[in-house]
């Protein structure tokens, strides 16, 4: 079964300290996502990567940044976390192209808060 | 730019009644449609999705959409609603621009009554 780990459900930092999300993925897809969801807004796009050491800007990265040194682990970092980053982070991958369709395979879900 | 728009925020279903979530987008292409839905402080789940051919798409756990282009949108039915289908619902566009990456919909959230 194909799966997406993210390493930790549930987190709780202060204010100022640096995060770090990481995700794990077992497909060998080429592409890797993060999104943030938080309530009536939906899930929007922070970062993305096409392939290794390489990243793209999506809707709301501020705040944000991203590594990517391996195919399968895709880490999103919050530098200095602020109370406003509160949310829960969504991983995803897919394969690249048209002919995949873009459907992506999400992981559970990192459930941060910033106090 | 793409954009799907989920007009139902919320939405209260009877066990066994009918269900229909509605979903506009916005694209200037031949879109790429997903229905993913969540339960409670899970990922996102793959319902369905349409690529191209036969405009009425069949998905898990009894769920169908249709695509229809006149109207720009892809509807997700189930003709009796079970309790364990509370949940959120999410509708979905993909853009192929270099890359791919899907634009969601803000959610509706189905609460089901007995």
């Amino acid at each position: 079964d194909v799966k997406v780990t993210q390493s930790s459900r549930y987190l709780v930092k202060r204010t100022g300290e640096k995060v770090f999300l990481e995700c794990v993925q077992d497909m060998d897809h080429e592409n890797m996502f993060w999104y943030r969801q938080d309530p009536g807004l939906g899930l929007r796009l922070i970062y993305f990567s096409y392939d290794v050491k390489m990243k793209e800007k999506g809707d709301i990265p501020e705040g944000y940044s991203v590594s990517r040194e391996k195919k399968e682990r895709f880490s999103l970092i919050l530098e200095s976390a602020s109370t406003n980053q509160t949310s829960m982070y969504l991983c995803a991958s897919s394969e690249p192209g048209q002919g995949a369709g873009g459907e992506l395979f999400f992981g559970e879900g990192s459930r941060l808060t910033v106090l | 730019a793409q954009s799907v728009t989920q007009p139902d925020i919320h939405i209260t279903v009877s066990e066994g009644a009918s269900l229909e979530l509605r979903c506009n987008y916005s694209y200037g292409a031949t879109p790429y449609l997903f229905w993913y839905v969540q339960s409670p402080g899970q990922g996102l789940q793959l319902l369905l999705k349409y690529f191209s051919g036969d405009t009425l798409v069949q998905g898990i756990k009894g769920f169908e959409a249709e695509f229809k282009r006149s109207q720009s949108s892809f509807n997700l039915r189930k003709p009796s609603v079970h309790w364990s289908d509370a949940a959120e619902y999410f509708c979905a566009v993909a853009l192929f621009s270099g890359y791919s990456t899907l634009t969601f919909g803000k959610g509706t959230m189905l609460l089901v009554s007995p």
